[in-house]
């Protein structure tokens, strides 16, 4: 049972320019939810997708944007890059229910330098 | 809004021994679950142990039990007989219904032989 795989798992960008993370979440979850964790922090919300749009927005700038395809599988679109958005980006997938309980389930995320 | 905060920075412990990590969170929500999630050292994002505060009892995992205080907004977890690989950061986490997870800013655990 393959889980949550994310690519590129590093990147190295300069300011200004754009990028793009991918997520495929794990076999049987269809919703997925998109962290920043910086260096020595705790991870920090980003957006949610669950049947090709976004369901939830945590507090990041409209520079953050994303997409869910067909198969569930996700980007993460970063576009003019600034320092501060060097940090670990981490995909999280569930399942649907849209309930409290459920679990989610994170993958070994990528690595943003930005010089 | 929903806060976590974890006051340990870092927590050292003794091969076998037991160490008690602290987390308090407040939230205005009723439906609601705790979360304490494992991350090794450049390594996965793994669970360890959820609870869900409509239960009174505590959850266990084998070596891992938490202590749920819901009217103290409290959940600490406590590692019993330490194992080496159980060095890494530990972050406490609260979600409600809109799976939304919110993070404290972790606890660094070390294991000494």
């Amino acid at each position: 049972d393959a889980g949550v795989t994310q690519s590129p798992t590093h990147l190295i960008k300069t300011r200004g320019q754009q990028v793009t993370l991918r997520c495929s979440p794990k076999s049987g979850h269809d919703t997925v939810s998109w962290y920043q964790q910086a260096l020595g922090q705790g991870p920090q919300f980003i957006f949610q997708y669950y049947e090709e749009e976004e369901r939830q927005r945590g507090n990041f700038p409209d520079r953050f944007s994303g997409h869910q395809f067909p198969n569930y599988s996700s980007e993460l679109n970063v576009n003019a890059l600034l320092l501060g958005d060097s940090a670990l980006y981490l995909c999280a997938s569930s399942l649907p229910t849209g309930g409290a309980g459920e679990t989610q389930y994170f993958g070994p995320g990528t690595r943003l330098l930005v010089l | 809004a929903q806060t976590v905060t974890q006051s340990q920075p870092e927590m050292s412990v003794q091969e076998a021994e037991t160490v008690t990590l602290s987390c308090t969170y407040d939230t205005s929500e009723s439906d609601y679950y705790l979360f304490w999630y494992k991350q090794p050292p450049s390594r996965q994002m793994i669970l360890v142990i959820r609870q869900e505060a409509y239960k009174q009892q505590n959850a266990t995992e084998n070596r891992f039990s938490v202590n749920f205080q819901k009217a103290a907004k409290s959940f600490s977890l406590k590692i019993s007989d330490s194992q080496l690989g159980d060095a890494a950061m530990y972050f406490c986490a609260n979600k409600a219904a809109g799976n939304k997870l919110t993070f404290g800013g972790g606890t660094r655990v070390l294991v000494k032989p």
